[in-house]
């Protein structure tokens, strides 16, 4: 199930099950959005992009789906697996004179043997 | 080559040392970032360079002091740090400005200030 609280967001999923992993994001002119994976110890790892103009966007074993009426993006791990244990960031192109980076607040996706 | 290298993995410093943080990338990128991440938080952004130009200091504290050599290079100087300063420091690097392209991490330094 997935708990929210004073620390960081947790999901637990049995392993082969899928995971949906949701991120709502600030600025409705975000035209670029990024799903990273962070294990510990370590910087964050690309996952999946998806542009404005694209409501859904398919990797291998992923998927993100984009709706941006309600500036919502959630990320979709099929059959999950004991490796993608990890914490999920969203990650939101915001143009402020240059471009920069937002990230979300992070999920971490426990998977149950 | 698609890495960007930071150096060192680990420091501890006290607060009244000067020590710097390295960042290298060599996929021609033009644009390269300094965030701060601390436990269970998601990365913050403090600097952005464009083109070897600052161009976004998100009201970041002087004791952090951003440089930029090269197109390839990116330093972050420390001095007289607080112990609230302690957090993974993070280097990245894209493009540039242009839409559509992806930000590129580093492992971090895991920066330790007594």
């Amino acid at each position: 199930g997935e708990s929210v609280g004073l620390h960081l967001p947790t999901l637990s999923v049995q392993e082969g099950d899928n995971s949906i992993i949701n991120c709502a994001y600030s600025n409705s002119a975000s035209d670029y959005f990024i799903w990273y994976k962070q294990e510990s110890g370590k910087g964050p790892q690309f996952i999946i992009d998806i542009r404005s103009n694209m409501d859904k966007r398919q990797g291998q074993r992923v998927t993100v789906l984009l709706n941006k009426t309600v500036k919502h993006l959630s990320l979709q791990i099929a059959a999950t697996q004991p490796g993608d244990s990890a914490v999920y960031f969203c990650a939101e192109k915001v143009a402020s004179g240059t471009y920069k980076y937002i990230f979300g607040t992070g999920t971490r996706l426990k998977v149950l043997a | 080559d698609t890495e960007v290298t930071q150096t060192p993995k680990h420091l501890v410093m006290g607060m009244t040392n000067k020590k710097s943080l390295k960042c290298e990338q060599h996929m021609g990128h033009r644009a390269m970032y300094w965030y701060k991440q601390k436990a269970k938080k998601p990365p913050e952004l403090m600097f952005v360079y464009s083109y070897e130009k600052l161009s976004i200091n998100e009201s970041v504290p002087s004791r952090f002091s951003p440089e930029c050599p090269n197109s390839s290079l990116l330093n972050l100087h420390l001095h007289a740090l607080q112990p609230e300063d302690s957090a993974l420091y993070l280097c990245a690097s894209s493009q540039g400005a242009v839409p559509g392209e992806k930000l590129f991490f580093g492992s971090g330094t895991q920066l330790s200030v007594l």
